[in-house]
């Protein structure tokens, strides 16, 4: 079945360390998300991607940086991780068409992610 | 932006009775209102979703009504059974443009044997 990926599922790092999460799809969808989520506070948007040539900041972006390799592929990465960045995180793609309008948001499995 | 507030934030049930959640949201322009399940350790599904040119939504023993006016939605699940313990999101968002989701808080639902 086509399905939405996450690369690592766990990772614990250090305050200033560099680390990057990976997300693959193969549903074939042009947009593709990455959301935080925290205790009591839902799923907050962090940067998103129409396609390729397309990256957007999302509500919460300071500190984070993104790469779309590819229409399947779309990177977050912690630059220099603090120990706030401590979170669950999940890509998310979707399939937009003009003609039928918003369709849903289809989630990875989520990397849980623990700064020291 | 938009805001959703969603309420409540933990809710507990007996078996066989009905829970509501309930969400508000700022944008007027807001037009589409999903609801997401997330079971424990789980990624969250899609449930049910409206559109604002409907009032209410039936799927099974789930239901989602919005109030365009009082630009607050719901959603309703009858008959609760322990597997629809889980937490609850309720979304907003526009149908052009950027139309990102917006999310709630979450609710915690807990239906007891």
């Amino acid at each position: 079945d086509a399905d939405v990926t996450q690369t690592p599922r766990n990772r614990i790092t250090k305050t200033g360390k560099r680390i990057m999460l990976e997300c693959s799809q193969t549903k074939g969808h042009d947009r593709m998300y990455w959301y935080r989520q925290d205790p009591g506070l839902g799923l907050r948007l962090i940067y998103y991607s129409f396609d390729v040539k397309d990256i957007n900041k999302g509500e919460i972006s300071d500190g984070y940086s993104v790469s779309r390799q590819a229409q399947a592929k779309f990177s977050l990465s912690l630059e220099s991780a603090i120990p706030n960045q401590t979170a669950l995180y999940f890509c998310a793609t979707s399939d937009y068409r003009s003609d039928r309008g918003h369709n849903e948001q289809f989630f990875g499995p989520g990397t849980r992610l623990t700064v020291l | 932006g938009e805001n959703v507030e969603q309420h409540p934030s933990t809710l507990s049930v007996q078996e066989g009775d009905s829970a509501v959640i309930k969400c508000t949201y700022s944008d007027s322009a807001s037009n589409y209102f999903p609801w997401y399940k997330q079971e424990l350790g789980k990624r969250p599904q899609l449930i049910i979703d409206i559109r604002s040119n409907v009032g209410e939504k039936k799927d099974q023993r789930i239901a989602v009504t919005l109030n365009k006016t009082a630009k607050h939605f719901s959603l309703h699940i009858t008959e609760t059974q322990p597997e629809d313990s889980a937490v609850y999101f309720c979304a907003a968002s526009k149908e052009t443009g950027a139309n990102n989701l917006f999310f709630g808080t979450g609710t915690r639902l807990t239906v007891i044997p």
